[in-house]
């Protein structure tokens, strides 16, 4: 059973402030993504990992990076939050290598920027 | 990138009717279509999908359409059922991309 947690369900934070969250999947996935999730607009890709230490933008990269050491860790960083990433951040991991595969997700992180 | 657009955006069905949600996708490209049914404060999990080389695809209640020629993909659940009530995506992905696109969401409520 893949299981994929975050480090955190609920997170309050000011503005200027630098903020991780942290992910881990306990199957071994090759590939590791990032989500912001708004009401009416989906789940918005900000950067995904097919390897360690290999990162790719996605939709939404402003204003974020991150970092993957090891395979099983992705980590989201927000260098100065600010009150417009005020969002759900979800995480997921997916097995395949050389396409798409089912992702599973890890419960979120409800960030709130005041 | 893909575009994929999802409507509608609310569903409301009465117990035991039918649901259908559709998907329409920019790219041509793309070949796997996946489902995802979030229910409330939970996490989004998979529950079905169809790759290009199949028109149709069905498990149990739910099943999935695809027309490549029209781009667009459907969502069909029949004989809804209380615990059908979440928000559904649907999204697209192109052969060798790892990337998924995902559309807006609908949320279903199923009415007793």
């Amino acid at each position: 059973d893949v299981k994929v947690t975050q480090s955190s369900r609920y997170l309050v934070k000011r503005t200027g402030e630098k903020v991780f969250l942290e992910c881990v999947q306990d199957m071994d996935h090759e590939n590791m993504f990032w989500y912001r999730q708004d009401p009416g607009l989906g789940l918005r890709l900000i950067y995904f990992s097919y390897d360690v230490k290999m990162k790719e933008k996605g939709d939404i990269p402003e204003g974020y990076s991150v970092s993957r050491e090891k395979k099983e860790r992705f980590s989201l960083i927000l260098e100065s939050a600010s009150t417009n990433q005020t969002s759900m951040y979800l995480c997921a991991s997916s097995l395949l290598t050389g396409g798409p595969d089912t992702q599973y997700f890890g419960p979120g992180t409800r960030l709130t920027v005041l | 990138g893909e575009n994929v657009e999802q409507h509608p955006s609310t569903l409301s069905v009465q117990e035991g009717d039918s649901a259908v949600i559709k998907c329409t996708y920019s790219d041509s490209a793309s070949n796997y279509f996946p489902w995802y049914k979030q229910e409330l404060g939970k996490r989004p999990q998979l529950i079905i999908d169809i790759r290009s080389n199949v028109g149709e695809k069905k498990d149990q209640r739910i099943a999935v359409t695809l027309n490549k020629t029209a781009k667009h993909f459907s969502l069909h659940i029949t004989e809804t059922q209380p615990e059908d009530s979440a928000v559904y995506f649907c999204a697209a992905s192109m052969r060798n991309d790892y990337k998924l696109s995902f559309g807006a969401g609908t949320t279903v409520t199923v009415r007793a």
